[in-house]
């Protein structure tokens, strides 16, 4: 158990909807990344937040965006979804946020969005 | 650019044998190295890390791997495989965006372990 926690796990829906992934970072991590996993693009960094702040920013489309609140978990949000956005959703927490860190990320479970 | 190759798609060996995935890397600087391991409907294991020191990194369930400065390398190897080490590995570089910490992966190999 890497201790990150996603919810939901699976999630079905159409397109044009918009979406909310939840992440639980593991306790003490400040930094939540984000990433897409999916058979074409493989795994694709989105997006990094640290301790609330946007850090650094990856491939992630004008229609995702995320956060992170003040008890330090994150929500993604996906909006005008398209086909093309079914994938593997992963949030990873570690304990450092910059150049310095060597410290590695801890990955959740995923959530596994399918557009119809 | 910074990145991280994965010349093979799929290793195949036999239980028992050595297995050897490899990865090699492009990045300015000093490399932070990584590999991750994936079991299906799951996320990304971290196994083990390069940063600084000895060439021979030793990881989980009995991994380790080789940094090779001269040849950009860092090679995963197990002396013994296991059919439960069937998975899907990453091997990933950290580099830097706007000084911030920014993990590269690659496109992943799948190992499949034969009784």
């Amino acid at each position: 158990d890497s201790g990150v926690t996603q919810t939901p796990k699976h999630l079905i829906t159409a397109t044009g909807q918009r979406v909310t992934l939840r992440c639980s970072p593991r306790s003490g991590d400040l930094s939540v990344y984000w990433y897409q996993q999916s058979l074409d693009q493989g795994l694709q960094f989105l997006i990094q937040y640290y301790n609330g702040e946007e850090r650094a920013k990856g491939n992630i489309l004008e229609r995702f965006s995320a956060q992170q609140f003040p008890d330090l978990h994150s929500e993604l949000n996906l909006s005008s979804l398209e086909l093309g956005d079914s994938a593997l959703y992963f949030c990873a927490s570690s304990a450092g946020q910059g150049a310095s860190s060597n410290q590695p990320q801890h990955f959740g479970d995923g959530t596994r969005l399918s557009i119809l | 650019a910074q990145s991280v190759a994965q010349p093979e798609d799929q290793v195949n060996v036999a239980e028992g044998n050595p297995l050897t995935v490899k990865c090699t890397y492009s990045v300015s600087g000093n490399p932070y190295l990584f590999w991750y391991v994936q079991y299906p409907n799951r996320g990304l294991q971290f196994l083990l890390k390069y940063i600084t020191g000895d060439n021979l990194v030793k990881g989980s369930y009995g991994f380790e791997a080789e940094f090779n400065k001269s040849q950009t390398s860092f090679h995963l190897k197990k002396p013994s495989a296991l059919v439960s080490d069937s998975a899907l590995y990453f091997c990933a570089v950290r580099g830097l965006s706007g000084g911030y910490n920014k993990l590269i992966f690659g496109a992943g190999t799948r190992l499949a372990v034969h009784p």
